[in-house]
């Protein structure tokens, strides 16, 4: 593995059902987060950690839960999906040097279909 | 109300010409900017960046200018070659109110290079 990795790649869902989104970093970055893009929207975080064991909410974390039980692992859970949720999502992670966050790094993305 | 504003959604130039990506923002707080470039079904890779304590900041075809009174920043690449065809991505972050590492991104523009 280098960097980071996301399973699945795509990936279609029935409405209602739970999906979890996969998340693997193997460069030991403190921060993590995860965004969805949206046409004509840009990235929009929707949650993201600082650290392990650390959690927070971004622009759009309604619908979305995570978990960071360890460094390399952030994954993003859809309790019930909804077709509004139809999305490329992407998980990034970052470091911290020099008093700041460095620049983020992205994972290949997941793209999700709810029907 | 979009914090980050790229108002071009997308920009044609010819090979061997400069292109010139717009970028807005609109909350003083950000005081550092970074450009990502996005080819199709890849996540964004990190591009340049600034802090607000400059104006200028180059690295080989790529140079970033910031204009704190305009709250404007600009990416130009010279010259354009058809490889830097991707959609880009202008994000901002701000150190002071605690957001030391969320980015707001801008919606993108696409920038198409022609040989």
């Amino acid at each position: 593995i280098a960097g980071i990795t996301q399973a699945p790649t795509s990936q279609i869902l029935a409405a209602g059902r739970r999906m979890t989104l996969r998340c693997t970093q193997d460069m030991r970055h403190n921060a993590m987060y995860w965004y969805r893009q949206d046409l004509g929207l840009g990235l929009r975080l929707i949650h993201y950690s600082n650290t392990a064991g650390t959690t927070g909410k971004g622009e759009v974390p309604d619908g979305y839960s995570v978990s960071r039980a360890n460094t390399d692992d952030f994954p993003l859970t859809l309790a019930s999906a909804v077709p509004s949720q139809t999305s490329v999502y992407f998980c990034a992670s970052s470091d911290w040097s020099g008093g700041r966050y460095n620049e983020q790094f992205f994972g290949p993305g997941t793209r999700l279909t709810v029907l | 109300d979009q914090q980050v504003k790229q108002n071009s959604p997308s920009l044609s130039v010819q090979e061997g010409r400069i292109s010139i990506l717009n970028c807005d923002y609109t909350n003083s707080m950000f005081d550092y900017f970074l450009w990502y470039k996005k080819y199709p079904a890849e996540g964004p890779t990190f591009l340049i960046s600034i802090s607000s304590i400059k104006d200028k900041n180059e690295d080989g075809r790529f140079t970033v200018f910031l204009n704190k009174s305009a709250k404007h920043l600009s990416l130009h690449i010279v010259p354009s070659q058809p490889g830097d065809s991707a959609v880009y991505f202008c994000a901002a972050s701000g150190r002071r109110g605690g957001a030391t590492n969320k980015l707001i991104f801008g919606t993108g523009t696409l920038l198409a290079v022609q040989p």
